[in-house]
């Protein structure tokens, strides 16, 4: 069964510091993964698209890497902000089904 | 340029009834997807529409149905509300792709929260 597993659950920051949020997968075969951010009672917003050929890509202060190999992934937030708090997840396409697995996604709430 | 956009925002219903919800999608985008999302939870892949017909689904009942319009814009209906129903539909738009890959980026609507009492 394809899934996606994403770890913490929940994340508590203080404003300025880093941190770094995990996406396993079991999707196979694997087409490309994309980290959203969802904002409370809002819809999820794109931030990283990442083929099966790209080790890491930026978005302003967040980086994402993949590693096809080990079917991980991770989103890291540099010096975060009190609007990074909000829900982020991970979802996977399966090139062949064509159909994309959402991950239950990592809540960040960042304090001041 | 207008996103995504749903409505209504907010919708009560008993069980038993019948809804409605309604998207329309990014300027330039032909195709739809439309998804669950229960509380605390990542969303769950309803169906797909494109050029009008469905194209993909994911693992709900019948009752749940839905229609694309030659203008692109998408309705989800849902028969015979349950309890479990109660959740934020997500519509999300993207452009048409060659193959299934579905690389270019879905943009998705703010959603509409259906309570079910």
């Amino acid at each position: 069964k394809n899934q996606v597993e994403q770890s913490p659950q929940s994340l508590i920051i203080l404003e300025g510091k880093n941190c770094t949020l995990q996406c396993n997968y079991t999707v196979s075969p694997f087409s490309n993964l994309r980290w959203y951010k969802q904002d409370t009672g809002r819809g999820p917003v794109s931030l990283t698209i990442m083929t099966f050929s790209e080790n890491t890509k930026s978005n302003g202060r967040y980086t994402a890497t993949l590693d096809a190999d080990t079917k991980q992934s991770s989103l890291h937030i540099t010096a975060s902000q009190l609007s990074d708090s909000a829900s982020y997840i991970c979802v996977v396409l399966n090139t062949n089904a064509g159909k994309s697995t959402f991950g239950d996604g990592t809540t960040l709430t960042v304090k001041p | 340029d207008a996103g995504v956009t749903q409505s209504p925002t907010h919708l009560i219903k008993t069980r038993g009834q019948q809804v409605t919800l309604r998207c329309s999608p990014k300027s330039g985008h032909d195709t739809v997807s439309w998804y669950q999302q229960a509380l605390g939870q990542g969303p769950q892949f309803i169906f797909q529409y494109y050029e009008e017909e469905e194209r993909q689904r994911g693992n709900f009942p019948d009752r749940f149905s839905g229609h694309q319009f030659p203008n692109y814009s998408s309705e989800l209906n849902v028969n015979a509300l349950l309890l479990g129903d109660s959740a934020l539909y997500l519509c999300a738009s993207s452009r048409p792709s060659g193959d299934l890959s579905f690389t270019d980026t879905q943009y998705f609507g703010p959603g509409t929260r259906l309570t079910v009492l």
